[in-house]
C-alpha cells in the first residue's frame, strides 16, 4: 500500500536554531512530493514541491526540503526557525502517473518554536 | 483574488440529520477534492472530481455524497449514515496536471450531537 510517514508527532526547537521535519514515503514508482503548512482552524497552505532535478528545493517563507531517493525521504528544513513558524506541517505524495491528481498525506507534525 | 470558499466555517447538527457543506472556487480548476481531517490521522480523501458531472469515491466515501453540476462548485453532503461525522472538512482544487499543488479552502468544522 502507498503511504507517507511523518515519524514525529511534534518537533520542538528554539527560535534561531535550524529545524527539520521528517518525512518518508513508500510508493511504487517515482512520486511528486509536497509540503504543506496548516495554522489553527485554517486550510493547508502549499510550501514547496519536488518534481525532478536538484534534490534541494526551495519554497515559501525560507523553507527548503531535501529529496533523497535511496532513503525515500523528503525532509523539510529551515536554517533559522521563527516563533511564527509554529504550526502543523504535512508531507504529501502524488503517484506518477496520476489520473486522479489526488494526494496521499502523512499524519502531520506539530512544530513548536520557542522564543 | 482567486481562491476557494468553504461555508459555513462552523456547523452544528443533530444526529440523524443530513447536512451539506459548500465549496466554491474561482480558480478555473478542473479537479476538486474533499478531505476529512481528524486529530492525529492526517487528511483522508472522501470524494474527488476531475471534470464536471463526474466524480469518484475516495478512501472513506461511505456516508457521504457529492455532486459536480458546475465547474466552480463541489458540495459535500454528510448523511445520517455517516457513523462519526464530527470532523474538520477541507475542500481543495487543482488544475489536474501531475505536478500542480492542491489549493485548499479554510475548512468547515462540523459538530454533530
Amino acid at each position: 500500500a502507498q503511504s507517507v510517514a511523518q515519524p514525529e508527532d511534534q518537533v520542538n526547537v528554539a527560535e534561531g536554531n535550524p529545524l527539520t521535519v521528517k518525512c518518508t514515503y513508500s510508493v511504487s514508482g517515482n512520486p511528486y512530493l509536497f509540503w504543506y503548512v496548516q495554522y489553527p482552524n485554517r486550510g493547508l497552505q502549499f510550501l514547496l514541491k519536488y518534481i525532478t532535478g536538484d534534490n534541494l528545493v526551495k519554497g515559501s517563507y525560507g523553507f527548503e526540503a531535501e529529496f533523497n531517493k535511496s532513503q525515500t525521504s523528503f525532509h523539510l528544513k529551515k536554517p533559522s526557525a521563527l516563533v511564527s513558524d509554529s504550526a502543523l506541517y504535512f508531507c504529501a505524495v502524488r503517484l506518477i502517473p496520476s489520473n486522479t491528481g489526488k494526494l496521499i498525506f502523512g499524519q502531520g507534525t506539530t512544530l513548536q518554536v520557542k522564543p | 483574488d482567486g481562491g476557494i470558499t468553504q461555508s459555513p466555517k462552523y456547523l452544528f447538527r443533530k444526529e440523524g440529520q443530513n447536512v451539506t457543506l459548500s465549496c466554491e472556487q474561482n480558480l478555473n480548476h478542473d479537479a476538486m477534492y474533499w478531505y476529512r481531517q481528524d486529530p492525529g490521522q492526517g487528511l483522508r480523501l472522501i470524494y474527488y472530481s476531475q471534470i464536471v458531472n463526474d466524480f469518484q469515491k475516495g478512501d472513506i466515501a461511505e456516508g457521504y455524497s457529492v455532486s459536480r453540476e458546475k465547474k466552480e462548485s463541489f458540495p459535500l453532503t454528510v448523511t445520517s449514515a455517516q457513523k462519526n461525522p464530527t470532523a474538520f472538512y477541507l475542500c481543495a482544487s487543482s488544475t489536474g496536471q501531475g505536478h500542480s499543488p492542491l489549493h485548499f479552502g479554510n475548512g468547515t468544522r462540523l459538530t454533530v450531537t
